[in-house]
């Protein structure tokens, strides 16, 4: 029971690239949702899934994509990255009532 | 103002003391709240989840809440040196649904 993985750990973009952030989550959650972390501005909400087949925005999708691929699977998309992207990215996920379990984050620079 | 406020500390107390760590909310219709512990580079874990007014122990941790005055606390009692971490206090206006607002975090140093 691996609970909920990220991939990659660490990236390093220049301005104007794309890339894809993928999460996974074995604990067969129907919530899944992607927060950054910046100094200073806690934990920040992009967009979440309530269950397989919808998304929402959250707090900050400016700049992102989402796609719920399955019950498992949760990925973020950057199309053309900017450095005020350069954050940590956490994916969570949770049932309908219980809290929230997260990834181990992906840590981005974008230069 | 911020729906969920935190002291951004640091907050040092002794080994063995009692580490007092505050949560004020904006929203009165807030339902449930969460004590996060964030260890440097590493992701949140819950430690405490409160959801009605009066305390609720677990262990060395008590949270405290206050719907009245939108207060939650979080009490450690005998603090050890493993316990210096960032506490992220998350409140849930809805029910059936888990969407969190997050604090900024306080960040706690227990010394040997």
């Amino acid at each position: 029971n691996a609970g909920v993985t990220q991939t990659p750990k660490f990236q390093v973009l220049k301005t104007g690239q794309s890339m894809t952030l993928q999460c996974a989550q074995d604990m067969n959650h129907n919530s899944m949702y992607w927060y950054r972390q910046d100094p200073g501005m806690g934990l920040r909400l992009i967009y979440y899934s309530a269950s397989e087949g919808t998304t929402d925005k959250g707090e900050v999708p400016n700049g992102y994509n989402v796609s719920r691929l399955n019950k498992r699977e949760f990925s973020l998309r950057l199309e053309s990255a900017a450095p005020s992207q350069t954050s940590v990215y956490f994916c969570a996920s949770s049932s309908t009532v219980e809290t929230q379990y997260f990834g181990p984050g992906t840590r981005l620079l974008v230069l | 103002q911020k729906e969920v406020e935190q002291n951004s500390g640091p907050l040092s107390v002794p080994e063995g003391a009692i580490a007092s760590l505050n949560c004020t909310y904006s929203d009165r219709v807030s339902q449930s709240f969460f004590w996060y512990r964030q260890y440097s580079g590493k992701s949140p874990e819950l430690i405490m989840s409160i959801y009605s007014n009066g305390d609720k122990e677990d262990g060395r941790f008590t949270a405290q809440l206050n719907k009245a005055s939108q207060y939650v606390s979080l009490l450690i009692r005998d603090s050890q040196p493993s316990d210096s971490a960032t506490y992220l206090c998350a409140v849930n206006r809805l029910t059936g649904f888990q969407k969190l607002v997050f604090g900024t975090g306080t960040r706690l140093l227990v010394s040997p």
